[in-house]
């Protein structure tokens, strides 16, 4: 168990849906990662947020949008939902702050099925 | 886009055999990490190296890194059937903030 959580686990919807995963991390971690895995795009990284603050940005979609809140748990937005989304959506934690990058603990992810 | 290109992409061997994969990368970097991942599951970390270092051993897991060739590779020894799995390469870019980029990963299947 890494001690992040991610919920829901499994998600089914349709085209032009909105849905929102949410990540809680791990204990004392003050980072947040997206990341979203596919067949043909591999794990693509998404968006981090460190202690509420957005830190830098990957290949996210302006459909899709996070963010961090006081607790730390973060959200992931996804909107106008395409088949294409259809992926594993995994959030990941660690205490990296500047400089100091280490491991990044691995939510189960949330399966997002988009019919 | 990806920053880490993993060689082989898929790798068959027996229980007791070692396995090898590469990874390249195009930037500089922090450190580079491995990530092993069941089918489906969560990533699991295995192994940092710094830019600094060049070799790095974890139980039956060595990590060596050459940053003028921008390449490292992960060598697992005495393979058993657990082993199965993908396993990412992922680096560290130097952008400040840690920002982890993943390879294109190699799935492993050690047969018994």
């Amino acid at each position: 168990d890494s001690g992040v959580t991610q919920t829901p686990k499994h998600l089914i919807t349709a085209t032009g849906q909105r849905v929102t995963l949410r990540c809680s991390p791990r204990s004392g971690d003050l980072s947040v990662y997206w990341y979203q895995q596919s067949l043909d795009q591999g794990l693509q990284f998404l968006i981090q947020y460190y202690n509420g603050e957005e830190r830098a940005k990957g290949n996210i979609l302006e459909r899709f949008s996070a963010q961090q809140f006081p607790d730390l748990h973060s959200e992931l937005n996804l909107s106008s939902l395409e088949l294409g989304d259809s992926a594993l959506y995994f959030c990941a934690s660690s205490v990296a702050s500047q400089g100091r990058g280490g491991e990044l603990f691995f939510g189960e992810g949330s399966r997002l099925t988009v019919l | 886009s990806q920053q880490g290109e993993e060689d082989p992409q898929a790798l068959s061997i027996q229980e007791g055999e070692n396995a090898t994969m590469n990874c390249s990368y195009k930037t500089s970097i922090n450190n580079l990490q491995w990530y092993r991942q069941n089918s489906g599951r969560g990533l699991v970390h295995l192994i940092l190296i710094r830019s600094n270092e060049r070799e790095k051993h974890s139980g039956r897991l060595r990590v060596t890194l050459d940053t003028s060739k921008k390449s490292s590779s992960l060598l697992i020894t005495a393979s058993r059937a657990a082993d199965t799995a993908s396993y990412f390469c992922a680096t560290d870019m130097n952008t400040g903030f840690q920002k982890l980029v993943f390879g294109t990963g190699t799935r492993l299947l050690v047969s018994p």
